[in-house]
């Protein structure tokens, strides 16, 4: 079975300083892993993947990843925090269920991290 | 690019009464997800179609929520008789099928379901 955990329900950072929101999963294969940011009144939106590629992610909005296996990690970090980056955050974990065949991925989702940045 | 459309955005509804949610996917997107977000926390996978079959439903309370995928396009999930613990947000997510690696899933905006 597959799972992450966020370490953090709530982060605050000050607008400019460093952002670290932390994830640790489980998974039975070599999983792919995601993460995901919700705005209120707005819907999921993936800010980056890894999928046994290269172990450290770029993805949008300047936010960035490393896979780390020995440590089952998928941290998510941002050099300087933007007030527009206050959101919900899902670390997700997908599984296969069956193969490589396409439609039986599973995303399992964390509980989610709240970043507040203050200004 | 149009989104994900679901509808309605909010539903307020007393227990035991039935309620409908829609959502139309990404068009040529094959797959088609519906996830129930409760407060607090993460989405949780309800029901997947690909095209107008099910994939997976094993999470799907099937003594109350249904759900279809007529055509392989739009979808509707139904609850009868809701309960309070319904309460939460309903997500539709759609994805590309071509076989063989998984795709980004792009998400609807949610139906936010009250169950009083």
């Amino acid at each position: 079975a597959q799972s992450v955990t966020q370490l953090d329900s709530h982060v605050s950072v000050s607008e400019g300083t460093p952002v670290l929101l932390r994830c640790n999963y489980s998974s039975s294969y070599s999983p792919s892993l995601f993460w995901y940011v919700q705005h209120p009144n707005k819907g999921l939106q993936l800010l980056l993947k890894y999928t046994s590629a290269a172990t450290l992610v770029k993805g949008i909005n300047g936010f960035e990843a490393e896979f780390k296996k020995s440590e089952t990690s998928f941290h998510l970090t941002k050099p300087s925090a933007h007030m527009s980056d206050a959101a919900e955050y899902f670390c997700v974990v997908s599984d296969v269920r069956e193969g490589r065949n396409f439609g039986n991925e599973k995303l399992t989702f964390g509980t989610g991290t709240r970043l507040t940045i203050i200004p | 690019e149009a989104g994900v459309a679901q509808s309605p955005r909010y539903k307020i509804i007393e227990k035991r009464q039935s309620v409908a949610f829609w959502c139309n996917p990404i068009s040529g997107h094959a797959t088609l997800y519906w996830y129930q977000q409760i407060l607090g926390q993460g989405p949780k996978l309800l029901i997947q179609f690909q095209n107008n079959g099910v994939v997976d439903d094993s999470q799907l309370p099937k003594d109350r929520f249904s759900a279809e995928r007529l055509k392989g396009v739009d979808s509707t999930l139904k609850i009868q008789p809701a309960k309070l613990e319904d309460s939460a947000v309903y997500l539709c997510a759609s994805s590309l099928s071509a076989g063989g690696w998984s795709y980004e899933q792009y998400f609807g905006p949610g139906t936010r379901l009250t169950v009083t």
